[in-house]
């Protein structure tokens, strides 16, 4: 399978605790984005990377929230000191960024789905 | 401000022809996106627009007008299995990120 993957699928902690997900993009894929899901709402966009560089973060993306693409390849996002409202689905994506035309698709992973009780 | 609006629900009969609406106001425009989201599943992508006009891509098609702020995406001959939520989504900077508005969840009913 060549698509976007993303470990673990389900994640159940305890308000409180640390959790860390990962994300693996197609694999001559650039761009990598982090989106944020919740029922009944479209993704909301968290960060994303070129390459090894993060370029862009939400200002709604407390400092509980870390994001790493160590080697341009997979990236890891992390929430420290889960609370409840962190419960949603985490989604992956990934384009290729090919010149200033626009399009770059961005290509979704299954998601991580969080529940902080 | 960013804001992305498409109606929250639609109900279409299995055979027939729905069009979706969604209508943008974004700081920057660099393209609007179609997905389609089945429940519990990953998005996945179904069309984009930069310039305006129609394009076609078999039982789908997605129009944009960039003086309105507007585009709509058409479905012909539903089928069952189009039962699904769709997400308009804008581009409005280089930067790549997408804008998503709330989706619209569409049930097809035989």
């Amino acid at each position: 399978d060549t698509g976007v993957s993303q470990d673990p699928r389900h994640k159940i902690t305890k308000r409180g605790q640390n959790v860390t997900f990962r994300c693996d993009p197609i694999s001559e894929h650039n761009r990598l984005y982090w989106y944020r899901q919740t029922l009944g709402q479209g993704p909301e966009f968290l960060t994303y990377f070129q390459n090894e560089a993060q370029l862009e973060k939400s200002r709604l993306l407390s400092d509980r929230f870390s994001a790493e693409r160590p080697k341009g390849s997979f990236s890891t996002l992390e929430i420290q000191r889960t609370e409840q409202g962190d419960s949603a689905m985490y989604l992956c994506a990934s384009s290729l960024r090919a010149g200033l035309a626009g399009g770059d698709e961005q290509f979704f992973g299954p998601g991580t789905r969080l529940t902080v009780l | 401000g960013q804001n992305i609006d498409q109606p929250t629900e639609m109900t279409a009969t299995e055979g027939a022809i729905v069009q979706i609406n969604c209508t943008y106001q974004t700081s920057g425009f660099n393209g609007l996106f179609w997905y389609q989201q089945h429940a519990g599943e990953a998005p996945t992508f179904l069309s984009y627009n930069v310039l305006d006009g129609l394009e076609e891509k078999g039982r789908f098609s997605s129009f944009l007008s960039r003086s309105k702020g507007y585009s709509y995406l058409l479905l012909k001959e539903l089928q069952m299995k189009d039962s699904a939520s769709y997400l308009c989504a804008v581009k409005g900077n280089q930067g790549g990120k997408l804008i998503f508005g709330q989706g619209t969840e569409l049930s097809v009913k035989p």
